[in-house]
């Protein structure tokens, strides 16, 4: 069983829709928690972390649910230019140890 | 904000030569690592460091060897570079408790 999944979709979506992934982790000593945004043949960019009560950044809002293991992203009013690949990233409190989900492509269409 | 700086975008080398993939980095960060990207396998692990020559094997560390000899340089050898070694090559840096990964822009390494 993998560390950390994700659904790889794609999810494709219009332009303006609200947009969610999750993404489950196996280790319940795990302690930090991260979404990253990577754009094609690009490198994986922090987009927000994830804490305990939740969180927003705009229209980007961060979930975490201990208790079932999994952290959630939504993205509400899609743009064109929210469309990559978001990677949830998984610290298991050793400084080495991150684990990375396979990431879940978003299409946003006009 | 922190910067991590991989020396070279796209590289392409010939089976056997010697390759050196230079990361800097400009936060003073204790940890660096290296990763390798390919399609279907994700980001794994090929070497860490948590301080000046310091270093750890990571998931898949054969073929390759690093050096840190200061804090902010984290330099990825590949020894003999053949070509299953062409990969997206992502250098980052870490401060411990729970602060992120910061990636350099990768290094979209071709072994022919």
């Amino acid at each position: 069983r993998k560390e950390v999944e994700q659904d790889p979709g794609p999810f494709n979506v219009p332009e303006g829709a609200t947009v969610a992934f999750n993404c489950t982790y196996s280790n319940s000593a795990s302690q930090s928690f991260f979404w990253y945004r990577q754009d094609c043949r690009k490198e994986p960019k922090l987009l927000m972390s994830v804490y305990s009560s939740g969180n927003e950044d705009g229209r980007f809002t961060a979930q975490l649910n201990r208790a079932s293991q999994y952290i959630s992203l939504l993205i509400r009013d899609s743009k064109l230019s929210d469309s990559a690949t978001y990677l949830c990233v998984v610290n298991m409190g050793n400084f080495n140890k991150f684990y990375f989900g396979s990431g879940t492509k978003l299409n946003v269409k006009p | 904000d922190v910067k991590v700086t991989q020396s070279s975008r796209y590289l392409v080398k010939r089976t056997g030569e010697k390759v050196f993939l230079e990361c800097v980095q400009d936060m003073d960060h204790e940890n660096m690592f290296w990763y390798r990207q390919d399609p279907g396998l994700g980001l794994r692990l090929i070497y860490f460091s948590y301080d000046v020559k310091m270093k750890e094997k990571g998931d898949i560390p054969e073929g390759y060897s690093v050096s840190r000899e200061k804090k902010e340089r984290f330099s990825l050898i590949l020894e003999s570079a053949s070509t299953n070694q062409t990969s997206m090559y992502l250098c980052a840096s870490h401060n411990p408790h729970r602060s992120p990964l910061h990636f350099g822009n990768g290094t979209r390494l071709t072994v022919t």
